[in-house]
C-alpha cells in the first residue's frame, strides 16, 4: 500500500514570492493534516480536513496561507506571499477518521522550504 | 502552543543499552501516541496508550503513562544503531481533538 506522497521534497524561493505544496493520502483515509515543523521543534497543525470540509484551521495564518481539499482525496497548501520566517518542514499526514479519537496518523516525508 | 514536553532533549547512549525517554504534558488526556523520526524523513507512529491503560508494549518498546503525574515514558530495550531518531510525544485531550506534539528527544546509538 502507498504511503502519504508529498511533493515537492525541497523548495527554495524568495521571499513575497508564492509556494505550493501538494499531497495525496493513503487511499480511504477520510482525515487530512497540515503541520508545520520548525527546526528542533515537534510538528504543529495548520489544518485538519474531515473528507473536504476544513473542521480545525485555528491555527493557519489566514492572511497569507490557504489550503484546499478537492474531492475530499489530495490536496494543496499555498503560501502567498511567503516570508523567511516560513522556512519550516511542511508535513502531510492522514488518517483512517475514528470515532472516539485515537487515530493513528501516517506522515509523508514533508517539503522542507528555504525562504532567501 | 506545545502541550507535551520530553526530557531529555538528547540522549546518546551505546548499542545493546536501554534508553528511556520521558513526557510531560499539562492537561488531562484521552490519548497518548508516541512518534518516531528518522533524519529528514517524516513521522512514524510508534505505540498509543489510552488515559485509562498504564503500561503497554510492542516489541523492543515498553510504555507506561501515569495520569496522576500527567507523565508518560518510552522505554527502548537492547537499542540499535537504527534506533537513532527523534522521539515525540502527542497527546489529544478528547476524541475530536487534534494531536498536540512535544519538541522531541533525540536519541543517538553509538554503534
Amino acid at each position: 500500500e502507498a504511503g502519504v506522497v508529498q511533493s515537492p521534497r525541497y523548495k527554495i524561493i524568495e521571499k513575497k514570492q508564492p509556494v505550493a505544496f501538494w499531497c495525496n493520502p493513503i487511499s480511504g483515509h477520510n482525515t487530512l493534516y497540515w503541520y508545520r515543523q520548525n527546526l528542533g521543534q515537534g510538528p504543529e497543525l495548520l489544518i485538519r480536513y474531515e473528507n473536504e470540509e476544513a473542521v480545525d484551521d485555528s491555527q493557519l495564518p489566514k492572511d497569507r496561507f490557504s489550503a484546499e481539499r478537492l474531492k475530499g482525496v489530495d490536496s494543496t497548501l499555498k503560501i502567498q506571499p511567503a516570508e523567511l520566517g516560513d522556512s519550516a518542514v511542511y508535513l502531510c499526514a492522514s488518517s483512517p477518521g475514528l470515532a472516539g479519537g485515537g487515530d493513528t496518523q501516517y506522515f509523508g516525508p514533508g517539503t522542507r522550504l528555504t525562504v532567501l | 502552543s506545545q502541550q507535551g514536553e520530553e526530557d531529555p532533549q538528547a540522549l546518546s547512549i551505546q548499542e545493546g543499552e536501554n534508553a528511556t525517554m520521558n513526557c510531560s504534558y499539562k492537561t488531562s488526556i484521552n490519548n497518548l501516541q508516541w512518534y518516531r523520526q528518522n533524519s529528514g524523513r517524516g513521522l512514524v507512529h510508534l505505540i498509543l496508550i489510552r488515559s485509562n491503560e498504564r503500561e503497554k508494549h510492542s516489541g523492543r518498546l515498553r510504555v507506561t503513562l501515569d495520569t496522576s503525574k500527567k507523565s508518560s515514558s518510552l522505554l527502548i530495550t537492547a537499542s540499535r544503531a537504527a534506533d537513532t531518531a527523534s522521539y515525540f510525544c502527542a497527546t489529544d485531550r478528547t476524541g475530536n481533538t487534534p494531536l498536540v506534539f512535544g519538541k522531541g528527544t533525540r536519541l543517538s546509538v553509538i554503534a
